[in-house]
Formats: structure tokens, sequence, C-alpha cells
């Protein structure tokens, strides 16, 4: 089962921009890079979610190298309220595969 | 209003009962899943289901059960086998069975065995 690694915690300031990679070398071929949210005792929001290159909406932006083996979260100028864990999934036809996330920390 | 419910919210069970956790959805979607969250940890899948009376065991099915007899409901019954039961517990639904629809959430169950 293809797994993600991204780094445990992050802290940021009000108005920056933060960028969160994850690694999936093992992703397959039918696998969508997928991020979601999470505040504590609620369940999971989902962000983004792309096959390859530059995903945006109105929240973030999603970058996949042509490999696919890793992708990057970009939040453009964070604030008070994006402090949650941040989670990199691959989403097949089976299910979600969770890591443990990253804990993005934003100071005032 | 459309969305995924979850009840009750909390739930307090002694040592060695069986419970049966609720999960209802109205968005018509096929697959629906349950997963289980310790508290810092990720989510793990229990089981999970794409089709009416079908269901296949995720990564931590032991001392767990779940029933699809109907689209719209997913039931997950905690058993008193399961070693350690006390936890956040979350269902979600997905609209189909191909990898890039995204999975909604409900609120979540917190179960505590005492």
């Amino acid at each position: 089962l293809a797994k993600t690694t991204q780094p445990i915690s992050m802290d940021s300031y009000e108005g920056q921009e933060v960028n969160i990679t994850c690694s999936h070398n093992n992703i397959a071929t039918n696998d969508y890079i997928t991020w979601y949210q999470q505040f504590p005792s609620q369940g999971p929001r989902f962000i983004i979610q792309g096959y390859k290159t530059k995903v945006t909406n109105e929240v973030a932006s999603l970058f996949i190298p042509a490999d696919r083996k890793s992708s990057t979260l970009s939040l453009p100028r964070v604030s008070l309220s994006d402090t949650a864990v941040y989670y990199c999934l691959l989403l097949s036809r089976r299910a979600l595969t969770f890591g443990s996330g990253t804990r993005l920390q934003v100071q005032p | 209003d459309g969305g995924i419910t979850q009840s009750p919210k909390y739930l307090f069970r002694k040592e060695g009962q069986n419970v049966t956790l609720s999960c209802e959805q109205n968005l018509n979607h096929d697959a629906m899943y349950w997963y289980r969250q310790d508290p810092g940890q990720g989510l793990r899948l229990i089981y999970y289901s794409q089709i009416v009376n079908d269901f296949q065991k995720g990564d931590i099915a032991e001392g767990y059960s779940v029933s699809r007899e109907k689209k719209e409901s997913f039931p997950l019954t905690v058993t008193s086998a399961q070693k350690n039961p006390t936890a956040f517990y979350l269902c979600a639904s997905k609209p189909g069975r191909d990898g890039n629809n995204e999975q909604f959430f409900g609120p979540g169950t917190r179960l505590t065995v005492l």
C-alpha cells in the first residue's frame, strides 16, 4: 500500500505563504493526490486534489512534478484559523490512506 | 440539508459491552467508510463498503463489524473483542468507485470505554 511522508509539524506567521511537501515514492498510476485539513475533534475537510502538474482553487494550490513522487500544498497568506493538521493522501478505488499529517501552527 | 450524520457525538460504555455507532448519509453516495483516530494520530481504516450488501476489511478490522443493508446507512459495531476501543470514530462517504472523488466526513463519535 502506497504511503506518504510529510513533516510532523510546521510553524508560520499570519500573512505568510506556507508550503507543505509530501513524498509518495510508490504512488500508483490510478492514485490521485489529495489534501485534507482537520481541526481538533472534527472530521477532515477536503482542500484540494490533483493528478499531475498544478491545480489551484480558492483556498490552495497543489504542485505535482512530472514523476508524481512528491507534491507540495501551498497555502497563500495564512491566518490564525489555518492552524490545523494537514494530511497528504493518495486516493484510489480502495480508500484513503492517512498518515500522521503535518501540524501547522500559525502565530500572530 | 444534505450530509453525513453520526450519532451520538459522545458515547460511554462499560468494558465488555458491544456498542453500535450510527452513520447515515443522504448524499446518494455509493461508497462508505469507517475510520478510527487515536489522539495525535492519523486516521486508520476499519471497514469500507463500495456498494450495498458488500463490504471489505480495512487495516484494523479486528474487533469490529459492519453491515450495509441500505445505501444510506453503514453502522459500525465495536465488539468486546476490540482490545482498546476508546477512540474517535469517523464515518465518510464518496460518490463513486473512481479515485477522483473526494470523501465527505461526518462529525465523528467519541467513544470512551470505562
